[in-house]
């Protein structure tokens, strides 16, 4: 049973590259999340999505963008890696009332 | 503007003592709040939840307080063990804006031998 599956663990980019975080959950959840954490900042809701198809803006958004093509699947994209974009990112999935997570993508842009 | 908030950044408590760790909510909506511990390198784990209807959880060593009217709730571990040493992170839930999670910034607790 693997839960929730992040894809890489670890990257580093150089400023203006893209790349694309995928998150894969196999307990068939309709709702699907990226968060960042920051020292200081705790978790913060990137986007989200209630459904296949479905994609919503979360409290930082901005230079984030998000896919959910397939119920399983939500794929966090960054088309123009920024340093301030250097964190440790989340995906989770939930069926209501309890948030399951991956276990990380250490991203850092140099 | 932080609607979940956790003003310790670290607590130490001695083993078999008890750890208190508390937060704090601004937004009357939120329907469920959970507790999440997290180790280095790995992601958060869920540990124990409370219903906005209710005012008291407990699973074994853990027990998770809610006060509607101040808008807090604790989380209780009792007694606490060398193995607890994580960030807890408190979060709520609001049901009708997407079923979004909001987090504070995490309590780091160590617990000495």
């Amino acid at each position: 049973n693997a839960g929730v599956t992040q894809t890489p663990k670890f990257r580093v980019l150089k400023t203006g590259q893209s790349m694309t975080l995928l998150c894969a959950q196999d307990m068939n959840h309709e709702y699907m999340y990226w968060y960042r954490q920051d020292p200081g900042m705790g978790l913060r809701l990137i986007h989200y999505s209630v459904g296949e198809g479905t994609t919503a803006k979360g409290e930082v958004p901005d230079g984030y963008n998000v896919s959910r093509l397939k119920k399983q699947n939500f794929l966090l994209g960054l088309e123009s890696a920024a340093p301030s974009q250097t964190s440790v990112y989340f995906c989770a999935s939930s069926y209501g009332t309890e948030a399951f997570f991956g276990q990380g993508t250490r991203l850092t842009v140099v | 503007d932080q609607q979940v908030k956790q003003n310790s950044p670290s607590l130490s408590v001695q083993e078999g003592r008890i750890s208190i760790l508390n937060c704090d909510y601004t937004n009357s909506m939120f329907d469920y709040f959970l507790w999440y511990k997290k180790y280095p390198a790995e992601g958060p784990t869920f540990l124990i939840s409370i219903s906005s209807i209710k005012d008291k959880n407990e699973d074994g060593r853990f027990t998770v307080f809610l006060n509607k009217s101040a808008k807090h709730l604790s989380l209780h571990i009792v007694p606490s063990q060398p193995g607890d040493s994580a960030v807890y992170f408190c979060a709520a839930r609001r049901a009708n804006t997407g079923n979004q999670f909001y987090f504070g910034t995490g309590t780091s607790l160590t617990v000495i031998p």
